[in-house]
């Protein structure tokens, strides 16, 4: 079956404008999560879902980050008033359940501000 | 609060050589721990987990790790070192009060010359 699949798999655009970014987890698998990897960096966690909820919002570093997932499926992370800081690859991941299922990792997205 | 610590930055091993990728945590409740692998333009990949049980799990690849409840470490072991298996590995830790959300480490690039 298929896998998590992210898209786009590069973005670059200018300081100030809002993006999206998609995700959409395997097939059946009840929890979704988004994390940052900066270059060279480790990951940072920032949101995770079970199902349509987000339990835990505390890794989202500012107010200009949010993120919904629908239908217990696709899930948007955006990012408005976008900064050079905000650089880095984004990682989705998806799993059965929580605590105990291992994560099964996208290819990623590649965000770039100019 | 949960953390993950991964000491070294860098493993060098010469092929043929048992390999030894080093993780401590800690957690307020029992831990639930994985290994994740990152090939150099590859996604992360699931590697092995302990959630309870016997302290020595084997996973994918030859990879094994021992789960040392008094020394909060699981480290990641293989008996002999393959030139493929140089990537960027990475430990988690889950706490099982909050099953949620997954603590990675900044990563250990494992390098294995021959």
């Amino acid at each position: 079956g298929a896998g998590v699949s992210q898209s786009p798999s590069n973005k670059v655009t200018e300081k100030g404008k809002d993006v999206e970014l998609r995700c959409d987890p395997i097939s059946g698998h009840t929890a979704l999560y988004w994390y940052r990897q900066s270059l060279g960096q480790g990951l940072e966690f920032l949101i995770y879902f079970q199902g349509n909820s987000a339990p835990d919002k505390s890794g989202l570093p500012s107010d200009r980050f949010s993120a919904e997932r629908t239908g217990g499926s696709v899930s948007t992370l955006t990012i408005q008033r976008t900064q050079q800081e905000d650089s880095a690859v984004y990682l989705c991941a998806s799993s059965a359940g929580t605590g105990k299922d291992e994560q099964y990792f996208g290819p990623g997205t590649r965000l770039t501000v100019t | 609060a949960q953390s993950v610590a991964q000491p070294e930055d860098q493993v060098n091993v010469a092929e043929g050589n048992p390999l030894t990728v080093k993780c401590t945590y800690s957690v307020s409740g029992n831990p639930y721990l994985f290994w994740y692998v990152q090939y150099p333009n590859r996604g992360l990949q699931f590697l092995l987990k302990y959630i309870t049980g016997d302290n020595l799990v084997k996973g994918s690849y030859g990879f094994e790790a021992e789960f040392n409840k008094s020394q909060t470490s699981f480290h990641l072991k293989k008996p002999s070192a393959l030139v493929s298996d140089s990537a960027l590995y990475f430990c988690a830790v889950r706490d099982s009060t909050n099953a949620g959300k997954s603590t990675f480490g900044d990563g250990t690039t494992l390098t294995v010359k021959p």
